[in-house]
């Protein structure tokens, strides 16, 4: 069965550095997108991605959030200078014809 | 703009009781409806989808849920529950025709206890 994968599963950063989070969608999906879950709370949308753009994101997704489908395959969340608050597990989605969201295994984040 | 109520944080029951974990949405525009599951340390597996059609759907590992447009709710249920349904469960909408983009309740704990 096709599955979104996702590395690294685990991140330690300093606060400040940039991290590059990877996604390997499902291969014929057209809809990307990267989501959030803060330790306890919900999960929330960060962007979505279409035909190499961004179609939509959220407040959070701000100057220092950049994603990236550098060679058709791989999908990637750059954080350029991570904070404190940055500290979540991120999740990669892919949308294929069927309106159903595959999501990865997730990528636990944590800035110190 | 859409919204998800999860009206349960926790719901402890005892193996092999029936659960309803509920669900309530907020939009002025069509949606679908989803349930995902996530087990400990693990990503969002979907147990069940409406779209259109019959109101009642039903998913993976017996779970099913009834979508009910006048009260805007898609209440999940399980007529008998195991210990391995032990999880974090979401409920979530997106808007039919956008770019599936989804909104997420606050998820609530099912604990199941022997």
């Amino acid at each position: 069965e096709p599955e979104v994968t996702q590395t690294p599963s685990h991140q330690v950063t300093q606060m400040g550095q940039e991290v590059i989070l990877r996604c390997v969608p499902i291969s014929n999906h057209l809809y990307f997108y990267w989501y959030r879950q803060i330790l306890g709370q919900k999960v929330e949308f960060l962007v979505s991605f279409y035909n190499n753009e961004i179609s939509e994101k959220s407040e959070i997704f701000d100057d220092q959030f950049s994603v990236e489908r550098p060679d058709g395959s791989n999908f990637t969340l750059k954080i350029r200078s991570t904070k404190l608050e940055d500290s979540a597990m991120y999740f990669c989605a892919s949308v294929g014809g069927h309106t159903e969201a595959f999501f990865g295994q997730g990528t636990r984040l944590t800035v110190v | 703009a859409q919204s998800v109520t999860q009206l349960d944080s926790q719901v402890p029951v005892f193996e092999e009781a029936p659960v309803e974990l509920r669900c309530n949405y907020s939009s002025s525009v069509s949606v679908y409806l989803f349930w995902y599951v996530q087990y400990p340390n693990q990503g969002l597996q979907l147990l069940l989808k409406y779209l259109s059609g019959s109101t009642l759907v039903k998913g993976i590992n017996g779970f099913e849920a009834e979508f009910n447009k006048s009260q805007t709710s898609f209440h999940l249920r399980k007529p008998s529950v195991h210990i391995s349904d032990t999880a974090e469960y979401f409920c979530a909408v997106s808007i039919g025709g956008s770019n599936y983009k989804l909104t997420f309740g606050k998820g609530t704990l099912l604990t199941v206890n022997p």
